[in-house]
C-alpha cells in the first residue's frame, strides 16, 4: 500500500535549526512536496523535489533520496511564525498526492 | 503564483440543509480540481478529483450522492454537501492543477463548515 510517515510533533527554539523527516512508499513516484499549514488555514507550497539532492530556498531547504524513499525539510534561523504543521506529500504514478499526517512544529522563545 | 479562491470561508447551517462551496482558479485554467476534507489535527483526506466537463472520481468511502461535485468550467468547481449533518462539520479545501503542470496543486483558503 501507499504510506507516508513523518513525526507527529517537534519542538525547537527560536533561532535554531530543525529537520523534519519524511519516509514514503508509493506506487510509482513523481516527486515529493512539502507544504506549510497554519492552524485554520489551507496549506501553502514550500518545495518540490523530484531528483535526488538538496534544494535550498532561503531559510528552508528540502532533501530527497529516491533510493531510500526519504526526504527532509530543514528550517534554519527559526522564527516564531514558523510554528505550523508541515505536510509531506508524495506524488504517485498517477500524479495523485499521497499525504502524510503532518508534523506540528512548536517554536519556543 | 497561481491563486485559488474559495467561497464561503465559513458557513454555519442547520442539519438537513444543503451547502454549496465554490472553488475558483483566478489567474489560470484548472483542468483538474481536487476536493479535500480535513479534521482537526489530521492530515488532508482526498474526497474526489474532478476534471472539467466530466464526472468526478470519488475516493473509496466518499458518498457521491452526499457530496455533489460539478466542474462546469476551467475556472470553477463546486462541492455541494447535501442534507448536511453534524458529522459533516469539517474544513473543506479545494486545490487546482493547471494545464501546464503535472504536479503542483494550488490550494484555496478552505471553508469551515459547521452543521448544527
Amino acid at each position: 500500500g501507499q504510506n507516508i510517515d513523518q513525526p507527529t510533533e517537534m519542538t525547537a527554539t527560536e533561532g535554531a535549526i530543525v529537520q523534519i523527516n519524511c519516509t514514503y512508499q508509493t506506487s510509482g513516484f513523481n516527486g515529493l512536496f512539502w507544504y506549510q499549514q497554519h492552524a485554520g488555514e489551507a496549506p501553502t507550497f514550500l518545495s518540490y523535489n523530484v531528483l535526488d539532492g538538496l534544494e535550498e530556498k532561503g531559510r528552508f531547504s528540502s532533501f530527497l533520496s529516491r533510493s531510500k524513499g526519504y526526504s527532509y525539510l530543514l528550517l534554519k534561523e527559526l522564527q516564531m511564525k514558523d510554528s505550523a504543521s508541515y505536510l509531506c506529500a508524495a506524488t504517485d504514478s498517477n500524479y495523485q498526492l499521497i499525504w502524510g499526517a503532518g508534523t506540528k512544529l512548536i517554536i519556543k522563545p | 503564483g497561481a491563486v485559488v479562491s474559495q467561497h464561503p470561508s465559513r458557513v454555519i447551517c442547520k442539519s438537513g440543509t444543503s451547502v454549496k462551496i465554490e472553488c475558483r482558479s483566478l489567474d489560470f485554467q484548472a483542468t483538474t480540481m481536487f476536493w479535500y476534507r480535513q479534521f482537526p489535527k489530521k492530515s488532508l483526506m482526498l474526497m474526489a478529483t474532478s476534471n472539467e466537463g466530466s464526472k468526478a472520481t470519488y475516493e473509496q468511502g466518499v458518498e457521491k450522492d452526499k457530496f455533489l461535485i460539478n466542474h462546469a468550467s476551467l475556472t470553477l468547481s463546486t462541492l455541494t454537501v447535501t442534507s448536511a449533518h453534524p458529522e459533516d462539520s469539517s474544513f473543506y479545501i479545494c486545490s487546482a492543477r493547471g494545464t501546464g503542470s503535472d504536479y503542483e496543486q494550488f490550494f484555496g483558503p478552505g471553508t469551515r463548515l459547521t452543521v448544527l
